[in-house]
């Protein structure tokens, strides 16, 4: 099974700042990532797949980038409604499709 | 507009079996995998398992032994099993549609979720 592990656990930024969010896979998952975004008490919403491309209606602050096992979601101007938690997901070795442990950013 | 709508007991005891039903609204039932993912209280995702419109399940090997995630495709229905549950089950459970393709595979419509608590 490949282990997913994001960092930071919790990043503080402040609204219009930008933010950088990491995931590690513990094998390489080639460009086969999703990033999801989720509020408390409502579910996932998908961000990201394919590593880079934005779901529908995702706006475009929201990006994705690398491949292998590094990959990076950057929001480069936060608003208000980004403050989440978010989760990266791997499918290159699927099943099991597995979940890094998420970032939460908070407001600063 | 495609939507899930998911039900089932909230409250179980120990050894007992959940069981959560999803409905399908507003499209195709065909050409996806319907998945069910889990979230223990104040923790991350975990993926339990899925079925496509022919009947073809996929699992975690961590709960295989437990589940069984079937469909009624008359109802636009799929439904989630997970036998002898414990305390470790307890968890928010989640309905979800996947699109799975040549290197994609992304689930981009959920159900709003329902709690399931384990407790004697």
């Amino acid at each position: 099974e490949i282990v997913m592990t994001q960092s930071p656990a919790t990043l503080s930024v402040s609204p219009g700042e930008r933010a950088t969010l990491s995931c590690r896979a513990s094998q390489n998952v080639d460009s086969n990532l999703a990033w999801y975004q989720q509020k408390p008490g409502q579910a996932p919403r998908l961000l990201i797949y394919g590593a880079s491309t934005r779901a529908t209606g995702i706006p475009a602050r929201f990006s994705g980038s690398g491949s292998g096992t590094d990959f990076t979601l950057t929001i480069s101007s936060l608003q208000s409604e980004d403050f989440a938690v978010y989760y990266c997901q791997q499918y290159n070795n699927w099943p099991p499709v597995t979940f890094g442990q998420g970032t939460k950013v908070e407001i600063k | 507009q495609v939507q899930l709508q998911q039900w089932g007991a909230g409250l179980l005891k120990p050894s007992e079996t959940l069981s959560l039903t999803c409905a399908v609204y507003g499209g195709s039932f065909s050409g996806y995998y319907w998945s069910w993912i889990r979230q223990p209280p104040g923790k991350g995702l975990e993926w339990i398992g899925e079925i496509n419109h022919s009947g073809s399940t996929n699992y975690n090997p961590s709960l295989k032994s437990r589940v069984t995630i079937s469909l009624d495709t008359s109802k636009s229905q799929f439904s989630l099993k997970l036998s002898s549950v414990t305390a470790a089950d307890t968890a928010v459970y989640y309905c979800a549609r996947a699109n799975v393709g040549y290197r994609y595979y992304y689930m981009d419509v959920w159900g709003k979720g329902t709690t399931v608590t384990v407790s004697s």
